[in-house]
């Protein structure tokens, strides 16, 4: 089984602090995704990366970046956290097409709060 | 740009009895993806069930089918005979298959009760 990890599932930050929230997947997927989840809001895609070292920004990606050394570990970096900030992050990895069934598989979450 | 509506933020099911959860989706292409998605209280996102917009068939799987309504652009799951553990939210979820790096578009969510 497909199994992404995300390194955190709570965090507490004060605001103004850098915030690294780690994920790595072990099925050598291509594709990974992270994702803010938000009551009434649904899944936000902040950042993708289809490659090492490769990146796109997602719908939200303002206030975050991302970092890709390692096909199998994708990070998402908060530079300088605020309150609004504060939500559930969701990582997620899906194959290369050839072997996409289009399916995302997804990490536990990480709820970061930001005080 | 392509958009997922879930108009129900939350549903209640009797154990035992059957619900239908709604989606409906706004696209232009004629070649996609759908999903839902479940995901139980504290615990990782997964998929339930998946249609290919190609194929005319409602995708089944065990107590889950969908209803696939292309023409109207809308794909409903439905669960029979509830179980406790079917509570959670539940995701509607699209993709394009137009291109190698479609992302998925998300609803909003519907959250689903499981009354004993």
């Amino acid at each position: 089984d497909v199994k992404v990890t995300q390194s955190s599932r709570y965090l507490v930050k004060r605001t103004g602090e850098k915030v690294f929230l780690e994920c790595v997947q072990d099925m050598d997927h291509e594709n990974m995704f992270w994702y803010r989840q938000d009551p009434g809001l649904g899944l936000r895609l902040i950042y993708f990366s289809y490659d090492v070292k490769m990146k796109e920004k997602g719908d939200i990606p303002e206030g975050y970046s991302v970092s890709r050394e390692k096909k199998e570990r994708f990070s998402l970096i908060l530079e300088s956290a605020s309150t609004n900030q504060t939500s559930m992050y969701l990582c997620a990895s899906r194959p290369a097409s050839g072997e996409d069934t289009g399916e995302l598989f997804f990490g536990e979450g990480s709820r970061l709060t930001v005080l | 740009a392509q958009t997922v509506t879930q108009s129900q933020p939350e549903m209640s099911v009797q154990e035992a009895e059957t619900v239908t959860l709604s989606c409906t989706y706004d696209t232009s292409e004629s070649d996609y993806y759908l999903f839902w998605y479940k995901q139980p209280p504290s615990r990782q996102m997964i998929l339930v069930i998946r249609q290919e917009a190609y194929k005319q068939q409602n995708a089944t799987e065990n107590r889950f089918s969908v209803n696939f309504q292309k023409a109207a652009k809308s794909f409903s799951l439905k669960i029979s005979d509830s179980q406790l553990g079917d509570a959670a939210m539940y995701f509607c979820a699209y993709r394009s298959n137009r291109g190698s790096q479609g992302n998925l578009i998300f609803g909003k969510g519907t959250k689903l009760s499981v009354k004993p």
